[in-house]
């Protein structure tokens, strides 16, 4: 069974602080991880990763890829308030798992003032 | 649409009855979802649409839960008998087409979700 954990599950921060989330996962026939902000209601998405040590950029997010020790991490950088929510990673597969994605259970991020 | 539409984005029942929650995705998307996702829990895969191909059915915790898709666009997910434990956000997504060696690949774009509350 296709299974992805993240860490922490909560975290509490001040702004201007880094954070970095992880994600580790087992899949049969790997094919992407994707990273999804979730604030009230939709998840919406962050990036998407297929290949090992390739950082992805999108102002303050990065994240990168490490196919061989199957994990993911997400930084990000002088934190605000504004990305307070819960970070959500996924992972798609090939074979019977072909189109679905399997979650984990996010990390609930707090940005202080 | 400019995105996902799910509607109602509220739904109070109680137990034993029938509801149906709806999604309109984004246009040009052929591949359709459905996930849960229960207070504090991530999100649970439970079915797949892509184009005219029969549906993954295989995270459908039970059956009284089905899904239609119809005319490839707009779906329906029913719930049967609801109980308790039913309660939770059902998320929809759609992305495009799934199909060859990089459909797997895919962003799945979601809906804001509709909250099912089962008294």
């Amino acid at each position: 069974e296709d299974k992805v954990v993240q860490s922490p599950l909560s975290l509490v921060v001040h702004e201007g602080d880094t954070v970095t989330l992880n994600c580790s996962y087992e899949v049969t026939n790997f094919r992407s991880l994707l990273w999804y902000k979730q604030e009230k209601k939709a998840p919406t998405f962050l990036f998407m990763l297929t290949s090992s040590g390739i950082e992805k950029k999108s102002g303050r997010l990065s994240s990168i890829l490490d196919k061989k020790e199957l994990f993911s991490i997400l930084n990000i950088t002088a934190t605000q308030t504004g990305d307070s929510a819960v970070y959500l990673c996924a992972v798609g597969a090939g074979g019977t798992s072909y189109g679905k994605l399997t979650f984990g259970q996010g990390t609930i991020l707090t940005v202080h003032p | 649409g400019a995105g996902v539409s799910q509607s109602p984005s509220n739904k109070v029942t109680e137990k034993g009855k029938d509801v149906e929650l709806r999604c309109d995705p984004i246009s040009g998307h052929t591949a359709l979802y459905w996930y849960r996702q229960s207070l504090g829990q991530g999100l649970e895969f439970l079915i797949y649409f892509q184009g005219n191909s029969a549906p993954d059915k295989s995270g459908l915790p039970s059956d009284r839960f089905s899904a239609e898709r119809t005319g490839g666009s707009v779906s329906t997910l029913t719930i049967q008998r609801t109980q308790q434990e039913d309660s939770a956000v059902y998320l929809c997504a759609s992305s495009l087409p799934t199909s060859g060696g990089a459909g797997a690949k895919n962003i799945q774009y979601f809906g804001a979700g509709t909250r099912l509350s089962v008294l």
